[in-house]
């Protein structure tokens, strides 16, 4: 079993929608998750970190968590065609000590 | 500004050679990590460093070496031990170190291709 589950897409939403991506994990020990976005031919930036069940909102992001169901997702409101990119979630894993990282969900935003 | 260089950006070398990429924080953070993505695939962590003269193997391991003599740069060396040195490489650092939860920051990365 993969540890981190992320749809590949390519998602694509047209621009001003809403966006949604998801992720599952496989360690209930987990603490931290984050999401970063990652522009084809460049290095992951951090835009979202979660610890606590629930929703965190920054901005047009939403970070929501759900410790029961090992589950955690990002909304892009207001999507724009500069958030097409590829967005990967990560966790702390417990045990290791070590972030885990999804192999991510690809956004296509349609103008 | 604070941040993380990795330089080069793009290097070429021939099988066969060690190659040594840099990565230099100036955020006073105290971990430091080191990731391969390859086209299509996640990030697969090969070296991380909690602190100065200490770093432990990552999944990835094997045909890579560092060093951490200073706490602002963290070193890694691709020998030709390594049967697919070609990747984008990542230099990572954390204001902690790994347990605590913190987040990790990336550098620009460094493409390497050999051939």
């Amino acid at each position: 079993q993969k540890e981190v589950e992320q749809n590949s897409g390519p998602l694509s939403v047209p621009e001003g929608a809403i966006a949604s991506l998801n992720c599952t994990y496989s360690d209930r020990g987990s603490q931290s998750f984050f999401w970063y976005r990652q522009y084809s031919g460049k290095s992951p930036e951090l835009i979202m970190f979660i610890y606590s069940n629930g929703d965190k909102e920054d901005g047009r992001f939403t970070a929501q968590l759900n410790k029961a169901s090992q589950y955690v997702s990002l909304l892009i409101r207001d999507s724009q065609p500069s958030d097409s990119a590829t967005y990967l979630c990560a966790f702390n894993g417990g045990a290791t000590n070590k972030l885990i990282f999804g192999t991510g969900t690809l956004l296509a935003v349609q103008p | 500004d604070g941040g993380i260089t990795q330089s080069p950006k793009y290097l070429f070398r021939k099988e066969g050679q060690n190659v040594t990429l840099s990565c230099e924080q100036n955020l006073n953070h105290d971990a430091m990590y080191w990731y391969r993505q390859d086209p299509g695939q996640g990030l697969r962590l090969i070296y991380y460093s909690q602190i100065v003269n200490d770093f432990q193997k990552g999944d990835i391991a094997e045909g890579y070496s560092v060093s951490r003599e200073k706490k602002e740069s963290f070193p890694l060396t691709v020998t030709s031990a390594q049967k697919n040195p070609t990747a984008f490489y990542l230099c990572a650092s954390s204001p902690r170190g790994p347990g605590s939860g913190y987040e990790q920051y990336f550098g620009p990365g460094t493409r390497l291709t050999v051939t």
